[in-house]
């Protein structure tokens, strides 16, 4: 069914940009879309965007947009997330998740059943 | 996109049922046929209960149905269990392609 294996927590200092990486395990890496979720202390989830790599479809939720970047090695199975210009209230746990091969792919609806462990960011000065 | 709203908490008895609810807009919960649910444990990942509304995934235990009408769906866990204790998130697709969540219910074992 697959497996996401996230990098390590990061301290950042405000102003600055952190990179988040999600490696997949199994095949259908390029097919399903990757999204990434953050979780903020004591909060609920909020969508930052996604993307599909066989079609380099991407997708960003409108309060990130100018900030976050996301990308896609398909070769090596691996998305990452760039958020850029770093305030405290970017302290959360970021989640890569994306719809296991159950599915069929290629759809940016299906629901998130595979989830990374998780990053968890701290920027503090 | 604003956030779904959910209901803070619901406790309940092992072996009764409790339902909490996540309304949306017309843009999300109206529209979408693509509803889910997920239960987070402490310092967990979340996990996949229900999707597109009403269906469970397999492995997922039948003391869990959920409906929707109009801005409003509901989550229904029957014969409450410890193991039930967490947090509970809806998540909706929206008319954007995009997706938005719940702030969570927390759910309490007496």
């Amino acid at each position: 069914q697959g497996q996401l294996v996230q990098s390590g927590a990061e301290l950042k200092k405000p102003g600055s940009s952190v990179k988040v990486s999600c490696k997949a395990s199994g095949d259908s890496f390029k097919n399903f879309v990757t999204s990434w979720v953050r979780q903020a202390p004591g909060q609920g989830f909020e969508w930052m965007g996604g993307i599909i790599p066989l079609f380099g479809t991407l997708h960003y939720a409108q309060q990130f947009k100018g900030r976050v970047k996301i990308s896609a090695d398909s070769s090596a199975s691996i998305s990452y997330l760039d958020l850029s210009n770093l305030t405290p209230e970017d302290t959360a746990v970021y989640y890569c998740a994306r719809p296991s091969d159950l599915w069929s792919g290629y759809s940016t609806s299906d629901p998130f059943d595979l989830w990374g462990q998780g990053t968890m960011v701290t920027v503090s000065s | 996109q604003s956030a779904l709203t959910q209901s803070a908490s619901v406790s309940g008895s092992p072996g009764q049922s409790i339902t909490m609810s996540c309304t949306g807009t017309t843009n999300d919960v109206t529209y979408s046929n693509h509803v889910s649910w997920y239960h987070q444990h402490p310092g967990k990942a979340p996990k996949l209960i229900i999707y597109e509304v009403n269906n469970r995934p397999a492995g997922v235990s039948h003391r869990f149905s959920a409906s929707k009408s109009d801005n409003t769906a509901s989550l229904t866990i029957s014969g409450l269990q410890v193991e039930d204790e967490g947090d509970y998130y809806c998540a909706a697709y929206t008319t954007k392609s995009h997706w938005v969540f719940g702030g969570g219910t927390k759910v309490t074992v007496l």
